[in-house]
């Protein structure tokens, strides 16, 4: 189970941190991967980040200067941050993971999310 | 990038298809959203072919060429969504949405 929380406004050119509180399985498991998914109003699906096992990380090329995902042992939680926000930035920020057990060896081996948090509103306005 | 039909529209009891289409899908395995208004996406459709436990065995999946399709039989009201393919792209490492497809059940 996933949910994320965090402030729900942010002003334009500060930093949006998030945190998605996992239950069920750790955060560093070799068996679970992880990831962020945003999606602007009204507008499709937008790939954030994955986490996977060991710290490997992969991030949106579009945010990557912007971004850094990391694992929080202690709470067994996600977090994102994300710097220097506009308007653009305004989204339902989801949590996402894969919880299918087995061995993942990376993205190339398995890559999709069959677990997802509720999602949390950030808007960003002055 | 991934294309998707804007909308598709289907009346109960029939077959919808949903379409994704990249010129360089090649061999990236294609993975298949459900998301209701208001609500997280739901995985539907894993690996081109395969189907979370539990899901309804109305939804199917294939590919051809550099398309891939989800198919729903036997459309019922519920099924009404907005679906969104996903790939990874292992050449600049990166995971990619489509464009996503407004499904109404008419």
């Amino acid at each position: 189970q996933l949910r994320e929380s965090g402030p729900r406004l942010v002003t334009p050119a500060e930093t949006l941190s998030l945190s998605c509180h996992v239950s069920g399985d750790s955060v560093t498991g070799s068996g679970n991967y992880w990831g962020w998914v945003r999606q602007s109003p009204g507008r499709g699906l937008e790939w954030i980040g994955s986490l996977y096992y060991r710290g490997k990380m992969y991030y949106n090329s579009s945010l990557s200067s912007r971004l850094t995902l990391s694992t929080r042992t202690s709470g067994n939680q996600l977090a994102l941050s994300l710097t220097s926000v506009t308007a653009a930035d305004t989204a339902i920020y989801y949590c996402a993971a894969y919880t299918l057990g087995g061995t993942v060896y990376g993205p190339d081996d398995r890559n999709y999310f069959d677990s997802w948090g509720r999602g949390i509103l950030v808007t960003v306005s002055s | 990038v991934l294309t998707q039909p804007p909308s598709v529209s289907v009346a109960p009891g029939q077959t919808a298809t949903i379409t994704c289409g990249d010129n360089n899908i090649g061999s990236k395995r294609v993975h298949w959203y459900q998301q209701r208004p208001g609500q997280a996406p739901v995985l539907v459709f894993l690996d081109d072919f395969h189907r979370p436990a539990g899901f309804p065995e109305r939804f199917s999946g294939s590919r051809s060429g550099d398309t891939a399709t989800l198919t729903i039989s036997r459309v019922e009201a519920g099924d009404e969504a907005d679906y969104y393919c996903q790939v990874w792209d292992s050449t600049s490492d990166q995971s990619v949405f489509g464009s996503g497809t407004q499904f109404t059940v008419l």
